[in-house]
């Protein structure tokens, strides 16, 4: 089976400009989250959907948005980039959300913002 | 405080040794931790998940949690130069249901 996708791998951007990253989970899991890992830190909590609906979101700014498809795939969108929006961008799905169920992460992607 | 704390390294052990990575986290009503490895460059992959008292045994891995202490650890025999890479805890995200808040990581060095 296949894993957690991601597109692009890489991205650059500049300051201001807008980026849509997109991730397809492990068939036959609904929950998608997003995390933001900066180099040096660990990953970031950004959103969590299941079932197309958010459910929940971590402390970042309403730059950020996300939402999830009827494929249970996700898109995370931010807009106004800022320097500090570089990072590596994880996607992390899981089968539903019992707190026990293991999450595994896509290959990333790595933005670069100038 | 931070949810979950971990000492960044780099913590060096030479091969074949045990290496011993430890985690402390400040919600006392978690329940259930992760441990991943990251490799420079790479995403997360898991290796263990421990969410009861006690042991947790996997191959040359062991977790262990003790929820009065409130800390976590994670065992590596017969350290492996492959072995060396980036280890991050995760525990349950502060904000409720069951996203994850992870360390800052610890950075694993395994010399020859």
């Amino acid at each position: 089976d296949a894993g957690v996708t991601q597109s692009p791998t890489h991205l650059i951007k500049t300051r201001g400009q807008h980026v849509t990253l997109r991730c397809s989970p492990i068939s036959g899991h609904k929950s998608v989250s997003w995390y933001q890992q900066v180099l040096g830190q660990g990953p970031q909590f950004i959103f969590q959907y299941y079932e197309k609906e958010e459910r929940g979101r971590g402390n970042f700014p309403d730059r950020f948005s996300a939402r999830q498809f009827p494929n249970y795939s996700s898109e995370l969108n931010v807009n106004a980039l800022l320097l500090g929006d570089s990072a590596l961008y994880l996607c992390a799905s899981r089968k539903g959300l019992s707190g026990v169920e293991t999450q595994y992460f896509g290959p990333g992607t790595r933005l670069l913002v100038l | 405080q931070k949810e979950v704390e971990q000492n960044s390294g780099p913590l060096s052990v030479p091969e074949g040794a045990i290496a011993s990575l430890n985690c402390t986290y400040s919600d006392r009503g978690s329940q259930s931790f992760f441990w991943y490895r990251q490799y420079s460059g790479k995403s997360p992959e898991l290796i263990m998940f421990i969410y009861s008292n006690g042991d947790k045994e996997d191959g040359r891995f062991t977790a262990q949690l003790n929820k009065a202490s409130q800390y976590v650890s994670l065992l590596i025999r017969d350290s492996q130069p492959s072995d060396s890479a980036t280890y991050l805890c995760a525990g349950p995200y502060t904000g409720g249901g069951n996203k994850l808040t992870f360390g800052t990581g610890t950075q694993l060095k395994v010399e020859l």
